[in-house]
């Protein structure tokens, strides 16, 4: 049964940094892209980042471009999301994606991890 | 970036009635491989999402089949021919053709 666990979330002041992790179980997480997507409270989903099996390739949304690192431990099968100089507009449900590959698409998501930037 | 549009934003429905959710995309979905990347997931109140359709009209496994997708270029539908309970929650569109990927605001599906 595929599994991710998403942790590291809190309360973070403006200008703050936290890393979020992603433990995936339940299948080969080497052989797959994975994707950080986030939901502000009672907003929509917005992609932020994804990053290919082998950590070479990595994309991310203009917002977070500069300030997130999104990096991975395929032998800890984790998935990470470093977060640097945050914002209030950064405070969101965060959530990690496994890439259905070929078919663009997200096929299995965490159950979440809140981070609230705030002073 | 590609804007998904989806109507209504509020669907009351009554339980057992059909509802279909509507999904429009600023530019074709269709990509050069020859495919639609159009997905569907629903978002039960205080869960995840979890995806329903891939592809346009591609069922998850485990997902009921009164769920379907329909459509093509800019304009795609998420069906329920009868609507249940456990069906209350809001479903998000998104497309995967054009990078970045991008979604829809939400359709609200409650029970009236």
């Amino acid at each position: 049964e595929v599994q991710l666990v998403e942790s590291g979330g809190g309360l973070v002041q403006p200008g703050g940094s936290l890393r979020l992790s992603c433990a995936a179980s339940g299948f080969t997480f080497s052989g797959y892209w994975m994707h950080w997507v986030r939901q502000a409270p009672g907003k929509g989903l917005v992609w932020v980042s994804r990053i290919s099996g082998d950590a070479r390739k990595t994309h991310y949304a203009d917002s977070v471009k500069g300030r997130f690192t999104i990096s991975r431990d395929n032998a800890k099968n984790t998935l990470y999301l470093q977060m640097n100089s945050l914002r209030g507009e950064d405070t969101a449900m965060y959530y990690c994606g496994r890439d259905h590959g070929g078919y663009n698409s997200i096929d299995y998501w965490g159950q979440g991890i809140l981070v609230t930037v705030s002073s | 970036d590609v804007l998904v549009t989806q109507s209504p934003l509020s669907l009351p429905v009554t339980l057992g009635q059909p509802a279909s959710i509507s999904c429009r995309s600023s530019q074709s979905l269709a990509h050069s491989d020859g495919n639609t990347y159009l997905n569907w997931f629903q978002q039960r109140p205080g869960q995840s999402p979890r995806r329903l359709i891939y592809k346009v009209s591609d069922r998850d496994s485990g997902v009921p089949d009164r769920f379907s997708g329909s459509g093509s270029g800019t304009d795609f539908t998420l069906k329920i021919s009868r609507v249940e309970a456990e069906d209350v929650g809001v479903y998000y569109c998104m497309q995967g053709t054009h990078w970045p990927w991008t979604f829809g605001q939400g359709t609200k599906v409650e029970i009236k």
